[in-house]
């Protein structure tokens, strides 16, 4: 089955500068991959997403790039705010596939001010 | 206000005792899913149904039921619950695959079960 790998576990940033979250995903079938980003107390929310027949897509601060070859996604947040401040998960599935989304182990974002 | 709501939001039990946590969507979605996050391990899929009656297992379903008798609820059993299965669990529905464009999975605030 689909495995997929999300790095650093923690960030911190200064408020202002920016924030890279990578993610690597093992089986080629994949061809969706949704950030979601986790308030305290709260249910993950879907800030983002890119299909495999993109290379890049942006929303505002928030932009994720794919590269399909070497198997691995990135989120990046630029000009960050205190209220970036979260756990964010990367995810990875299949058209098809009952919308099963694997996810990564999540990374906690601290932006300080 | 489209949500996914999950009842209750916080569970203490004992082991053994069978409890259900429901989970209910208001927004006619054929799919959804139970995840159960754990620290360093991200959410991980326990079971999911594509429609009423059809259910299947996902990564993780050992010591689990599920049933889904109605669109809207999609409840989660453990029988005999074990310390294992504390965790925080989440719901999330979403709507089936048109063929276009894949679909966003709401989910639900969240259970926190503790298992003594």
């Amino acid at each position: 089955g689909e495995n997929v790998e999300q790095h650093p576990s923690t960030l911190s940033v200064q408020e202002g500068d920016s924030a890279v979250i990578k993610c690597t995903y093992s089986d080629s079938a994949s061809n969706y991959f949704p950030w979601y980003k986790q308030e305290l107390g709260k249910g993950p929310q879907l800030i983002i997403d890119i299909r495999s027949n993109v290379g890049e897509k942006k929303d505002q601060r928030i932009a994720v790039t794919l590269n399909k070859t070497a198997k691995h996604f990135s989120l990046h947040i630029t000009e960050t705010q205190p209220e970036d401040s979260a756990v964010y998960f990367c995810a990875a599935s299949y058209t098809g596939g009952g919308n099963k989304l694997t996810f990564g182990t999540g990374t906690q974002l601290k932006v300080e001010l | 206000e489209a949500q996914v709501t999950q009842n209750p939001r916080y569970l203490i039990t004992v082991t053994g005792k069978k409890l259900t946590v429901t989970c209910s969507q208001n927004m006619n979605h054929e799919y959804m899913s139970w995840y159960r996050q754990d620290p360093g391990l991200g959410l991980r899929q326990i079971y999911y149904s594509m429609n009423v009656e059809v259910t299947d297992k996902g990564d993780v379903p050992e010591g689990y039921k599920v049933s889904r008798k109605e669109k809207r609820n999609f409840p989660l059993i453990l029988e005999s619950p074990s310390p294992n299965q504390t965790s925080l669990y989440f719901c999330a529905s979403s709507r089936r695959f048109d063929g276009l464009k894949e679909t966003e999975a709401f989910f639900g605030q969240g259970t926190r079960l503790t298992v003594v």
